[in-house]
C-alpha cells in the first residue's frame, strides 16, 4: 500500500526566507501526488496536484513542487515566505483507483 | 460555486451516547467522502460514495459508524454508541469526477469537530 512520510511536524521560517516542506512517497508504481493546505477552522484546499505530465509542478499563492522519481520526494517549495502562508500543510498520494492516503501533517510558522 | 457545506461545526457528547453530522456537497458532484482527522495527523478516509453508492468503506468501524447519501446528494455520518477516541475533526470532500480515481481533486468541508468526554 501506498504511504507519505512528511519530514518535520513543524517548520518556522522568517517572512521573506525560503520554504521547504518535505515529503517522501512509498509507491510501487508511479503515483499521483498532491499537496493540500488547511488554515485555521477551514477544511484542507489543494495547492498542487502530479498527475505523471511535467515533473515540475506549480500550484497557487506561488507554491511549486518537483517529483523527483529516484528520491521518491515531492517536496513543497516557496522563493519567499509571507506572513499569509502559515498554516498546516499536508502531503497526499494515491495511485489508480486507489485512495488519497495524506501524511500527518506539516505546521509552517512565519517569524516576522 | 458554493463550497461544501457541513454541520453542526462542533458538537460535545458523553461517551456512549450518539451523534450525526451532516454534509452537503457542491451541486453536480459525484462522489463523497468522509475522512476522520485525530489531533496531530492527516485525515483519515472514512466512507466513499459515489453517487449514492459505497465505493469504499474498508477503514469505517461498522460496529458503530454508519453512514448515508440519499438521492446521490447530502450525506450523513452517524457514530453509535461514541468512544473517546472517537474525538476527532470529520471532514466532508466532494469531487466533481464520475469515475473513481486517484487523480479526482477534493473539495473540503470545515468539518465538524466532535468531543468525546
Amino acid at each position: 500500500a501506498q504511504s507519505v512520510t512528511q519530514l518535520g511536524s513543524h517548520v518556522s521560517v522568517s517572512e521573506g526566507a525560503l520554504v521547504l516542506l518535505r515529503c517522501n512517497y512509498s509507491s510501487s508504481v508511479p503515483p499521483y501526488l498532491f499537496w493540500y493546505v488547511q488554515y485555521p477552522n477551514q477544511g484542507l484546499q489543494l495547492l498542487l496536484k502530479y498527475t505523471s505530465a511535467a515533473t515540475l509542478v506549480k500550484g497557487i499563492n506561488g507554491f511549486e513542487a518537483e517529483f523527483k522519481k529516484s528520491e521518491t520526494s515531492f517536496h513543497l517549495t516557496k522563493p519567499s515566505a509571507h506572513m499569509s502562508d502559515a498554516a498546516e500543510y499536508f502531503c497526499a498520494v494515491s495511485k489508480g483507483a486507489q485512495k488519497l492516503v495524506f501524511g500527518q501533517g506539516t505546521r509552517l510558522t512565519i517569524n516576522p | 460555486e458554493a463550497g461544501v457545506a457541513q454541520s453542526p461545526r462542533y458538537k460535545i457528547i458523553e461517551k456512549r451516547q450518539s451523534v450525526a453530522f451532516w454534509c452537503n456537497p457542491i451541486s453536480g458532484h459525484a462522489t463523497l467522502y468522509w475522512y476522520q482527522q485525530i489531533l496531530g495527523q492527516g485525515p483519515k478516509l472514512l466512507i466513499q460514495f459515489q453517487n449514492n453508492g459505497v465505493v469504499d468503506d474498508s477503514q469505517l468501524p461498522k460496529d458503530r459508524f454508519s453512514a448515508e447519501r440519499l438521492k446521490g446528494v447530502d450525506s450523513t455520518l452517524k457514530i453509535q454508541p461514541a468512544k473517546l477516541e472517537d474525538s476527532a475533526v470529520y471532514l466532508c470532500a466532494s469531487s466533481l469526477e464520475g469515475v473513481v480515481s486517484g487523480a479526482n481533486v477534493l473539495t473540503f468541508g470545515a468539518g465538524s469537530r466532535l468531543t468525546v468526554l
